[in-house]
Parts: structure tokens; sequence; C-alpha cells
């Protein structure tokens, strides 16, 4: 069974330009989850998607938004890109809540 | 969510059995205790989950004691290609897509 995938792999934007990040989950899953790594605050949870529905949100921002499709797939919108938006985004996707989750490879988001 | 604690870091040589010890100790009766793996610029690993004594799968143990306070994550025999960073994270039932990650523990494997 194929893993998470998340596409692009890279990018680089400069500030004030907005930038959408796909996750595809694991076949059957359907929750995905997204989180933000950056050395200074290590990794933080964005959103989580269920069902085309979000369910739970983490501290951060109006910019960084998020959808979820009928077919689990996932996308995450930053708006106004800020130079303390670099980091490498990562996708999460499980069964249901309960489930452990898997994580994909991650996109590296460069802002200049 | 329970908070943990775990060593910062930790140096090993080849061969080795390393033992990492993470703190939960206001886990509630509902949660589960999870590990991942994480090498630089890649998505964390899971690497095996319990909930109380002892689970074992072809990476790693996992030893829970009877008052769940705190669990070691156990890789027997480590090589250079275990060197990453190994977070340990609690969560239940609604919270296991709402992870929160401590800084985890960077394992160094010498040769």
């Amino acid at each position: 069974k194929a893993g998470v995938t998340q596409t692009p792999r890279y990018l680089i934007k400069t500030r004030g330009q907005q930038v959408t990040l796909s996750c595809s989950p694991i076949s059957g899953h359907r929750s995905v989850s997204w989180y933000q790594q950056t050395p200074g605050q290590g990794l933080q949870f964005l959103f989580e998607y269920f069902s085309e529905t979000q369910r739970n949100k983490g501290n951060f921002p109006g910019r960084f938004s998020g959808r979820q499709f009928s077919n689990s797939r996932s996308e995450m919108n930053v708006s106004t890109l800020e130079l303390g938006d670099s980091a490498l985004y990562l996708c999460a996707s499980s069964t249901r809540q309960e489930e452990t989750q898997y994580f994909g490879p991650g996109t590296r988001l460069l802002v200049l | 969510l329970a908070k943990t604690t775990q060593p910062i870091s930790m140096d090993s040589y080849e061969g080795q059995e390393v033992n990492i010890t993470c703190s939960h100790n206001n886990i509630a009766t509902n949660d589960y205790i999870t590990w991942y793996q994480q090498f630089p610029s890649q998505g964390p690993r899971f690497i095996i989950q319990g909930y109380k004594t002892k689970v074992t799968n072809e990476v790693a143990s996992l030893f829970i004691p009877a008052d769940r306070k705190s669990s070691t994550l156990s890789l027997p025999r480590v090589s250079l290609s275990d060197t990453a960073v190994y977070y340990c994270l609690v969560a239940s039932s609604g919270g296991y897509n709402k992870l929160i990650f401590g800084a985890g523990t960077r394992l160094a494997v010498h040769p």
C-alpha cells in the first residue's frame, strides 16, 4: 500500500505570496493532519480534517488554512507569506481519530 | 494531552542496546504511548505503540510499568542508521490526530 504523499517536495516563494501544498493520504485513511516543523519551534500541529470537516485546529494565524476533498486528499494554503513561514510542512493520515498517524515526507518551503 | 519528558540527547555505539526513557506523569487512563523516529528533512516514522506492560515488534520493544508514568523504548543492537531523533508521545482517542511533539531525544550512534 502506498504511503502518504506530499507535493511539491520543495518550494521557494517570496514574502507576500501565497502557497498551496497538497497531501494524498494512505488509501482508506479519512483523517488528515498538518504539522509545521521549524528548528526553533519543533513540530507543531496546524489542523486536522476528517471527512471533509476541520475537526481540530492548532494555534496558528488565519493565514494558514486547509481543506479536504471527498477522496480524502487535503490541501493547505498559506497566504501573505512571511519569512518565518519557512519550514518543513508535514502531513499525516490515519484511518480514524483513534488510530496511529502515518507521516508523509514533507514539503520544504523556503520564503525569501 | 499529557506532557512528556525525555533526554535531549544520547550517544551509543554500533551493536549496543539503547534504552530511551520517557516520563509522562499525567498520563490519562485512556492514553496510549507512541514512539516516532525522525531523520533530518523527513517525516516522523511510527516505531511502536503500547498501553501497558511490554510490546515488541521487529524494530523495537516498549516497556511500560504498571503505573504507566513512564515508558522505555529499547532499540536492540543499534547501527549507524539508527542515528535520528526519537519522539515519545501520549494521546488518547480523539487526540491521535492532534499529536503534541516535545523536543525529542537526539540519538547519535558512533562506529
